[in-house]
């Protein structure tokens, strides 16, 4: 099983909503990553969990706020978005057998009106 | 920080032809994978291919890490070829993308 979920797969939420975005994988995978992509742009790096732990923040604005609850599980917590954070949100997540090699979610299309 | 040049920017090609898209790097990396990403956003493996050659159908890729280029082959392409292919090497938990080859295959 070479399967990373996310949900929910679209969301659209005001600039004084807090929702949450959710991925998880069952591949025992010990690294976990969030990625945001603008249209007709490469997917960039937010955040990289490993083992559980916060290893990397690429200057992310604090109204994103990771969480990894256990080793399958990564949230994104966003509040106080603004319309210029619409964006595909992609995880991924990495075998430490194989030089990280990532596999991805399906994405969840955020619209912040 | 390490630079990824991916070229052709764009390729337009007849269902049937083949092509060879490239990935230039800057320094030296720990891996280098290849995606494809559909019209729905999904990106979807297609190589993970830190040195030497891989064939997968009619994908091929080969990386010459000393030479820091990796070349991606599509043989016969067909529509659903259609859509963006990334390469992305890592370093350590970083992962960069190169800016893509967007392919469009017409029938």
């Amino acid at each position: 099983d070479t399967e990373v979920t996310q949900t929910p797969k679209h969301l659209v939420m005001g600039m004084t909503n807090k929702k949450s975005l959710k991925c998880e994988q069952h591949m025992g995978h010990r690294a976990m990553y969030w990625y945001k992509q603008k249209a007709k742009k490469p997917p960039e790096l937010m955040f990289v969990y490993s083992y559980e732990k916060l290893s990397i923040n690429e200057s992310v604005p604090s109204r994103f706020s990771p969480e990894c609850p256990n080793s399958s599980l990564l949230n994104l917590h966003l509040h106080a978005l603004q319309p210029e954070d619409s964006a595909l949100y992609l995880c991924a997540s990495s075998r430490p057998d194989r030089g990280l090699e990532q596999y991805f979610g399906p994405g969840t299309r955020l619209t912040v009106t | 920080g390490i630079q990824v040049e991916q070229s052709p920017p764009d390729l337009i090609l007849q269902e049937g032809a083949n092509s060879t898209l490239r990935c230039n790097f800057s320094d030296s990396v720990n891996n280098l994978q290849w995606f494809h990403q559909n019209p729905w956003g999904q990106l979807i493996n297609l190589f993970y291919i830190p040195s030497g050659t891989k064939q997968n159908g009619r994908l091929s890729a080969t990386t010459v890490a000393t030479e820091r280029y990796s070349l991606l082959y599509i043989s016969s392409s067909q529509t659903t070829d259609s859509g963006v292919y990334f390469c992305a090497v890592v370093l350590g938990f970083k992962t960069i993308f190169g800016a893509g080859t967007r392919l469009f295959v017409k029938a």
